[in-house]
């Protein structure tokens, strides 16, 4: 059975600092990750897929790195800002299928001013 | 449209009512979820559609709880009897499914609260 893990489950940095989520899984045949952020009272909003062949992808300021074989992902946060304020989720499919999306329980991030 | 609807946004029902929730989901995408947020806490599904497949169920919590998918778009997820702990957000997401899939876009939630 997927299980996903998210450390630390909060964290908050002053604005400007470069941070690191984490998401660990413990099945690691999975077809892709999906890194999401949610604000408060809102939906997901989707930041990063990356497929099971990619070990990396960038937007902007994110970089998000996948490391199937030892079943983690990182998620890089460059010169944060206080909008960047948010949970931040991962989430994987089950092992070995394209079904339902799996998630961790999320990191909350705070950046001050 | 752009992206994935919900509706209501905002649904306030007294204990033992039935209500429904509807998911329009992005054009064209086959696979649709339900999950549901409760206060503090993370996602917990609840059915998952893909294609003219048979729906993956496992996450409804009780026979309360069923869903449909017409035509393969618009999804109604349907609450019977409601009761005070089925209060949270339920949240629908579409993705369009191709070998390594693809995004899941999140629509903006149902917040359901039961009195």
């Amino acid at each position: 059975k997927q299980e996903v893990t998210q450390i630390p489950a909060a964290l908050s940095v002053p604005e400007g600092e470069n941070l690191v989520l984490n998401c660990s899984f413990t099945d690691s045949a999975i077809y892709n990750l999906q890194w999401f952020r949610q604000d408060p009272g809102k939906g997901l909003t989707s930041l990063l897929l990356i497929q099971s062949s990619q070990r990396e992808q960038t937007s902007g300021r994110l970089n998000a790195s996948l490391d199937k074989s030892s079943g983690r992902s990182t998620l890089y946060i460059a010169a944060s800002q206080p909008g960047d304020s948010a949970t931040y989720l991962c989430a994987v499919p089950p092992g070995g299928s394209q079904g339902n999306l799996i998630f961790g329980k999320g990191t909350k991030l705070s950046v001050k001013p | 449209g752009a992206g994935v609807s919900q509706s209501p946004s905002n649904k306030v029902t007294e204990k033992g009512k039935d209500v429904e929730l509807r998911c329009d989901p992005i054009s064209g995408h086959t696979a649709l979820y339900w999950y549901r947020q409760s206060l503090g806490q993370g996602l917990e599904f609840l059915i998952y559609f893909q294609g003219n497949s048979a729906p993956d169920k496992s996450g409804l919590p009780s026979d309360r709880f069923s869903a449909e998918r017409t035509g393969g778009s618009v999804s109604t997820l349907t609450i019977q009897r409601t009761q005070q702990e089925d209060s949270a957000v339920y949240l629908c997401a579409s993705s369009s499914l191709i070998v390594g899939g693809t995004e899941a876009f999140f629509g903006q939630g149902t917040r359901l609260t039961v009195v």
